[in-house]
């Protein structure tokens, strides 16, 4: 069974960059049918949707965070990242880590394993 | 800017049926953007219950029931019961590779 887990700090200061790893258990992040992606839904607010990348290089991003953030994949360790960039209050939320099916995938579009959530603050 | 409607909270006896939908500012949603369902109970992962439109996932009863009704996407739990107590998001692909969430609908059933 495919698992994701995402990891990183739980407080990050103002200004600074959140960093965030989603490690892929149970399957690989080579999987060509298959992107992977991150998600955030600030408290007691509905889920954003942040950035995919494809293990091949493959990158989407939200518009709206474009510029301060990047996303990128360890295909040695099955992993991979965000980085968050110049984050405010506004970034406090819980961030998630899913796979996405790409264009020959059963599920293309659509997010289908997500990981359990990790919540990040940010301080002033 | 691409900004997809839900309803922010609904209500159903339990044995009902409710029909949640999800629309596109400016637009129609059509099979083409591909919008899929996803299942929130607090404090846990969430869990998508239809892809595709209208297909549902490995293991989801088939209470669950997505189509296009109209110029909106709709999400049908038929006979709800208390364990459908959750937040339900609709997430359209735009094909441009960007994926684009609803605010999310509170189900209430009582």
């Amino acid at each position: 069974q495919l698992q994701l887990q995402e990891s990183g700090p739980g407080l990050v200061q103002s200004s600074e960059t959140l960093s965030l790893t989603c490690t892929v258990s149970g399957g690989s992040i080579s999987n060509v049918n298959y992107y992977w992606g991150w998600i955030r839904q600030p408290p007691g607010k509905g889920l954003e949707w942040i950035a995919n990348i494809f293990y091949g290089g493959d990158i989407y991003y939200n518009p709206s965070l474009k510029g301060r953030v990047t996303i990128s994949i360890d295909t040695s360790m099955n992993q991979f990242s965000l980085k968050l960039r110049s984050v405010t209050a506004a970034d406090t939320a819980v961030y998630f880590c899913a796979r996405r099916g790409a264009r020959d995938a059963y599920n293309y579009g659509a997010f289908d394993f997500w990981g359990q959530g990790t919540l990040v603050t940010v301080s002033s | 800017q691409t900004v997809v409607t839900q309803e922010p909270s609904f209500s159903v006896s339990p044995g009902g049926t409710v029909t949640l939908t999800c629309g596109l500012s400016g637009g129609s949603v059509t099979i083409n953007n591909y919008p899929s369902w996803i299942q929130q109970t607090p404090g846990q992962a969430p869990r998508t219950l239809i892809h595709n439109t209208n297909t549902r996932s490995f293991g989801v009863p088939d209470r669950f029931s997505g189509s296009i009704l109209g110029n909106k996407a709709a999400l049908t739990i038929t006979g709800a019961q208390a364990d459908d107590e959750s937040d339900y998001h609709c997430v359209l692909f735009m094909g441009s590779g960007i994926s684009v969430f609803g605010g999310g609908t509170k189900l209430t059933v009582l």
